[in-house]
Protein backbone atom coordinates (compact mmCIF):
# COMPACT_ATOMS: atom_id res chain seq x y z
CA UNK A 1 0.00 0.00 0.00
CA UNK A 2 0.56 3.74 -0.05
CA UNK A 3 3.68 4.60 2.23
CA UNK A 4 5.20 7.99 3.62
CA UNK A 5 8.87 7.70 5.25
CA UNK A 6 10.22 11.00 7.39
CA UNK A 7 13.17 10.16 7.75
CA UNK A 8 14.10 12.55 10.65
CA UNK A 9 12.31 11.86 13.83
CA UNK A 10 13.47 14.84 15.59
CA UNK A 11 16.03 18.00 14.38
CA UNK A 12 17.44 20.51 16.80
CA UNK A 13 18.40 23.43 15.05
CA UNK A 14 19.72 27.14 16.09
CA UNK A 15 18.03 29.94 14.72
CA UNK A 16 18.65 31.44 11.30
CA UNK A 17 20.12 27.53 10.61
CA UNK A 18 19.03 26.11 7.36
CA UNK A 19 16.09 23.29 7.57
CA UNK A 20 15.69 20.27 5.78
CA UNK A 21 13.31 17.39 6.84
CA UNK A 22 13.25 14.59 4.39
CA UNK A 23 9.78 12.93 2.97
CA UNK A 24 9.99 10.31 0.73
CA UNK A 25 6.74 8.17 -0.67
CA UNK A 26 5.60 5.10 -2.18
CA UNK A 27 2.41 5.17 -4.19
CA UNK A 28 1.36 3.31 -7.30
CA UNK A 29 -0.58 6.69 -8.28
CA UNK A 30 0.17 9.93 -8.97
CA UNK A 31 -1.35 11.42 -5.94
CA UNK A 32 -1.06 15.26 -4.46
CA UNK A 33 1.89 15.81 -1.59
CA UNK A 34 1.30 18.34 1.69
CA UNK A 35 3.09 19.48 4.64
CA UNK A 36 1.36 20.04 8.01
CA UNK A 37 2.44 21.71 10.90
CA UNK A 38 1.75 20.56 14.56
CA UNK A 39 1.86 23.01 17.47
CA UNK A 40 1.99 21.37 20.75
CA UNK A 41 -1.85 21.65 21.64
CA UNK A 42 -3.14 22.38 18.27
CA UNK A 43 -4.81 19.99 15.09
CA UNK A 44 -2.17 19.76 12.38
CA UNK A 45 -1.86 22.85 10.62
CA UNK A 46 -2.08 22.86 6.24
CA UNK A 47 1.10 24.30 4.99
CA UNK A 48 1.28 23.74 1.70
CA UNK A 49 0.94 21.07 -1.39
CA UNK A 50 2.04 19.85 -4.76
CA UNK A 51 0.34 17.55 -7.38
CA UNK A 52 2.31 17.06 -10.18
CA UNK A 53 6.45 16.71 -10.46
CA UNK A 54 8.23 19.64 -10.09
CA UNK A 55 5.81 21.83 -8.64
CA UNK A 56 6.98 23.60 -5.47
CA UNK A 57 4.73 24.63 -2.68
CA UNK A 58 5.64 27.09 -0.64
CA UNK A 59 4.15 28.94 2.25
CA UNK A 60 5.81 31.23 5.36
CA UNK A 61 9.17 30.79 3.91
CA UNK A 62 8.93 26.78 3.87
CA UNK A 63 8.92 25.08 0.41
CA UNK A 64 9.24 21.56 -0.93
CA UNK A 65 9.88 20.37 -4.54
CA UNK A 66 7.25 17.29 -5.88
CA UNK A 67 9.82 14.92 -7.35
CA UNK A 68 8.40 12.00 -8.83
CA UNK A 69 11.79 10.47 -9.71
CA UNK A 70 12.91 10.35 -6.65
CA UNK A 71 10.00 9.83 -4.86
CA UNK A 72 10.50 13.16 -2.62
CA UNK A 73 8.99 15.50 -0.99
CA UNK A 74 11.74 17.41 1.01
CA UNK A 75 10.37 20.36 3.41
CA UNK A 76 13.02 23.09 3.60
CA UNK A 77 13.60 26.28 5.22
CA UNK A 78 16.21 28.78 4.39
CA UNK A 79 16.34 30.27 7.90
CA UNK A 80 14.38 28.88 11.16
CA UNK A 81 13.30 30.65 13.61
CA UNK A 82 12.31 29.58 17.53
CA UNK A 83 8.72 29.82 16.56
CA UNK A 84 8.80 27.34 13.95
CA UNK A 85 9.59 24.51 16.70
CA UNK A 86 6.87 22.13 15.91
CA UNK A 87 5.99 18.89 14.83
CA UNK A 88 5.89 18.60 10.38
CA UNK A 89 3.97 16.02 9.04
CA UNK A 90 4.43 14.83 5.40
CA UNK A 91 1.08 13.48 3.56
CA UNK A 92 0.00 11.83 0.60
CA UNK A 93 -3.33 12.08 -0.58
CA UNK A 94 -6.53 9.98 -1.54
CA UNK A 95 -4.87 8.55 -4.81
CA UNK A 96 -6.26 5.89 -7.25
CA UNK A 97 -7.06 2.89 -5.28
CA UNK A 98 -6.58 4.34 -1.75
CA UNK A 99 -9.69 7.04 -0.61
CA UNK A 100 -7.45 7.50 2.44
CA UNK A 101 -4.41 10.32 3.19
CA UNK A 102 -1.36 8.54 4.54
CA UNK A 103 0.81 10.90 6.80
CA UNK A 104 4.37 10.21 7.88
CA UNK A 105 5.57 9.40 11.41
CA UNK A 106 6.14 13.35 12.27
CA UNK A 107 9.29 15.02 12.53
CA UNK A 108 9.80 17.15 15.92
CA UNK A 109 11.68 20.32 14.87
CA UNK A 110 13.34 22.27 17.90
CA UNK A 111 14.93 25.28 17.46
CA UNK A 112 16.66 26.71 20.21
CA UNK A 113 17.93 30.56 20.11
CA UNK B 1 -9.91 31.19 4.20
CA UNK B 2 -11.10 27.60 5.40
CA UNK B 3 -11.52 26.83 9.13
CA UNK B 4 -12.78 24.27 11.26
CA UNK B 5 -14.07 24.06 14.61
CA UNK B 6 -14.00 21.17 17.50
CA UNK B 7 -15.50 21.29 20.32
CA UNK B 8 -14.75 20.57 23.72
CA UNK B 9 -11.27 20.90 23.52
CA UNK B 10 -11.03 18.51 26.30
CA UNK B 11 -12.92 16.69 27.86
CA UNK B 12 -12.20 13.93 31.34
CA UNK B 13 -15.35 10.98 31.50
CA UNK B 14 -15.22 8.25 33.97
CA UNK B 15 -14.25 4.90 32.33
CA UNK B 16 -17.97 3.26 30.94
CA UNK B 17 -19.60 6.57 30.23
CA UNK B 18 -19.80 8.16 26.60
CA UNK B 19 -19.31 11.68 25.43
CA UNK B 20 -19.77 13.81 22.27
CA UNK B 21 -17.66 15.81 20.10
CA UNK B 22 -18.41 17.87 17.41
CA UNK B 23 -16.92 19.69 14.58
CA UNK B 24 -17.78 22.59 12.20
CA UNK B 25 -16.60 23.93 9.29
CA UNK B 26 -16.50 27.65 8.19
CA UNK B 27 -15.72 29.50 5.15
CA UNK B 28 -15.76 26.29 2.74
CA UNK B 29 -18.53 23.04 2.04
CA UNK B 30 -17.64 19.96 4.10
CA UNK B 31 -18.59 17.66 1.86
CA UNK B 32 -16.10 14.87 3.37
CA UNK B 33 -15.12 14.36 7.24
CA UNK B 34 -12.50 12.44 8.18
CA UNK B 35 -12.05 11.53 12.40
CA UNK B 36 -8.71 10.53 13.26
CA UNK B 37 -7.42 9.31 16.61
CA UNK B 38 -3.85 10.77 17.20
CA UNK B 39 -1.92 9.05 20.02
CA UNK B 40 1.94 9.32 21.46
CA UNK B 41 2.11 5.70 19.99
CA UNK B 42 -0.03 6.05 16.55
CA UNK B 43 0.14 9.46 14.68
CA UNK B 44 -3.27 9.45 12.67
CA UNK B 45 -5.33 6.78 13.20
CA UNK B 46 -8.10 6.94 10.99
CA UNK B 47 -11.66 6.24 12.67
CA UNK B 48 -13.81 6.62 9.19
CA UNK B 49 -14.57 8.82 6.28
CA UNK B 50 -18.19 10.50 6.28
CA UNK B 51 -19.19 11.88 2.74
CA UNK B 52 -22.66 13.45 2.59
CA UNK B 53 -24.92 11.34 0.63
CA UNK B 54 -22.77 8.23 1.46
CA UNK B 55 -22.51 5.70 3.83
CA UNK B 56 -20.28 6.52 6.37
CA UNK B 57 -16.73 3.85 5.66
CA UNK B 58 -15.09 2.67 9.10
CA UNK B 59 -11.61 2.19 9.26
CA UNK B 60 -10.65 -1.70 10.89
CA UNK B 61 -11.19 -1.81 14.41
CA UNK B 62 -13.04 1.02 14.73
CA UNK B 63 -17.49 0.31 14.52
CA UNK B 64 -20.02 2.62 14.03
CA UNK B 65 -21.25 0.81 17.45
CA UNK B 66 -18.35 2.47 19.20
CA UNK B 67 -17.96 5.56 17.42
CA UNK B 68 -21.33 6.66 15.89
CA UNK B 69 -21.23 9.74 13.65
CA UNK B 70 -23.61 12.11 12.38
CA UNK B 71 -23.05 14.72 9.33
CA UNK B 72 -26.05 16.07 8.62
CA UNK B 73 -25.13 18.46 6.20
CA UNK B 74 -22.15 20.49 4.39
CA UNK B 75 -21.03 22.42 8.10
CA UNK B 76 -21.20 20.28 10.79
CA UNK B 77 -20.18 16.60 11.80
CA UNK B 78 -20.09 14.88 15.34
CA UNK B 79 -18.86 11.48 16.42
CA UNK B 80 -19.42 9.89 20.02
CA UNK B 81 -16.93 7.71 22.01
CA UNK B 82 -19.69 5.22 23.36
CA UNK B 83 -18.64 3.32 26.61
CA UNK B 84 -15.06 5.18 26.73
CA UNK B 85 -12.18 3.53 28.38
CA UNK B 86 -8.70 3.96 28.51
CA UNK B 87 -7.84 2.70 25.50
CA UNK B 88 -9.64 5.52 23.93
CA UNK B 89 -7.59 8.48 25.63
CA UNK B 90 -6.22 10.48 22.56
CA UNK B 91 -6.82 13.49 20.75
CA UNK B 92 -9.48 13.28 18.45
CA UNK B 93 -8.88 15.20 15.07
CA UNK B 94 -11.70 16.05 12.53
CA UNK B 95 -10.59 16.34 8.54
CA UNK B 96 -12.65 17.84 6.20
CA UNK B 97 -12.27 19.16 2.98
CA UNK B 98 -14.98 19.95 -0.48
CA UNK B 99 -15.98 17.81 -3.04
CA UNK B 100 -13.54 19.35 -5.21
CA UNK B 101 -10.49 20.21 -3.75
CA UNK B 102 -7.95 17.34 -1.87
CA UNK B 103 -6.41 19.49 0.61
CA UNK B 104 -7.97 18.46 3.80
CA UNK B 105 -8.46 21.03 6.89
CA UNK B 106 -8.40 19.93 10.09
CA UNK B 107 -9.35 21.63 13.65
CA UNK B 108 -7.78 21.86 16.60
CA UNK B 109 -8.79 18.50 18.32
CA UNK B 110 -10.48 17.38 21.09
CA UNK B 111 -8.86 15.97 23.75
CA UNK B 112 -10.16 12.70 25.57
CA UNK B 113 -9.02 11.64 28.98
CA UNK B 114 -10.65 8.96 30.78
CA UNK B 115 -10.80 8.14 34.23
Amino acid sequence: GDSVTQTEGQVALSEEDFLTIHCNYSASGYPALFWYVQYPGEGPQFLFRASRDKEKGSSRGFEATYDKGTTSFHLRKASVQESDSAVYYCALGPNTGNYKYVFGAGTRLKVIA
Amino acid sequence: GALVYQYPRRTICKSGTSMRMECQAVGFQATSVAWYRQSPQKTFELIALSTVNSAIKYEQNFTQEKFPISHPNLSFSSMTVLNAYLEDRGLYLCGARTGTGDTQYFGPGTRLLVL
